[in-house]
């Protein structure tokens, strides 16, 4: 089945560790992006791509990189994890900018 | 400051009447928005949109209407099914619908009776 496939589905993570999420996606889309989303502050968007070897910052981008290497992988890196980062992130595609994103399933991280 | 603001955190209807969902927004320069309906345990899945230059579209049971005087949009379903029961946020996005600068309410979480 087409979709977006994000990895781990969890994880607990010491501060101060690094940590990539991954996310593929197999529907050749275009754009790619990160969200995070909190307790009471619904999605927030981190990083985006709006097409594989570009990248650009969102609304919460400190203390996360990105990499757009290909058409179909989208990984965010947390370099020093802290608490702060604790959260459920969300990878998402869309086929452009201008049509609407599809989303994974969500990888939900802890950092003690 | 938020700007895509959804002021009712939950919402309860009973099966077959109708839901409606409600979504304010503060920036002028917002002119496409769209609907996402979120199970637990997954991820957001698209809805349905509007472009500022419509005042509504339907989509068989999901209607949005957009007044763009009041800075305000909702999403109506009718009727309303128990599997409709999920988290609903509102996004809005300025520059022309570029997706890049998607920006989410903190979401209304509905629940239809049987």
């Amino acid at each position: 089945i087409a979709g977006i496939t994000q990895a781990p589905t969890s994880q607990i993570l010491a501060a101060g560790r690094r940590m990539t999420l991954r996310c593929t996606q197999d529907m050749r889309h275009n754009a790619m992006y990160w969200y995070r989303q909190d307790l009471g502050l619904g999605l927030r968007l981190i990083h985006y791509s709006n097409t594989a070897g570009t990248t650009g910052k969102g609304e919460v981008p400190d203390g996360y990189s990105v990499s757009r290497a290909n058409t179909d992988d989208f990984p965010l890196t947390l370099a020093s994890a802290v608490p702060s980062q604790t959260s459920v992130y969300f990878c998402a595609s869309s086929a452009d900018w201008s049509q609407p994103q599809h989303f994974g399933d969500g990888t939900r991280l802890s950092i003690l | 400051d938020q700007q895509v603001k959804q002021n009712s955190p939950s919402l309860s209807v009973q099966e077959g009447r109708i839901s409606i969902l409600n979504c304010d927004y503060t920036n002028s320069m917002f002119d496409y928005f769209l609907w996402y309906k979120k199970y637990p345990a997954e991820g957001p899945t698209f809805l349905i949109s509007i472009s500022s230059i419509k005042d509504k579209n339907e989509d068989g049971r999901f209607t949005v209407f957009l007044n763009k005087s009041a800075k305000h949009l909702s999403l109506h379903i009718v009727p309303s099914q128990p599997g409709d029961s999920a988290v609903y946020f509102c996004a809005a996005s300025p520059y022309g619908g570029s997706q890049g600068n998607l920006i989410f309410g903190k979401g209304t979480k509905l629940s239809v009776k049987p």
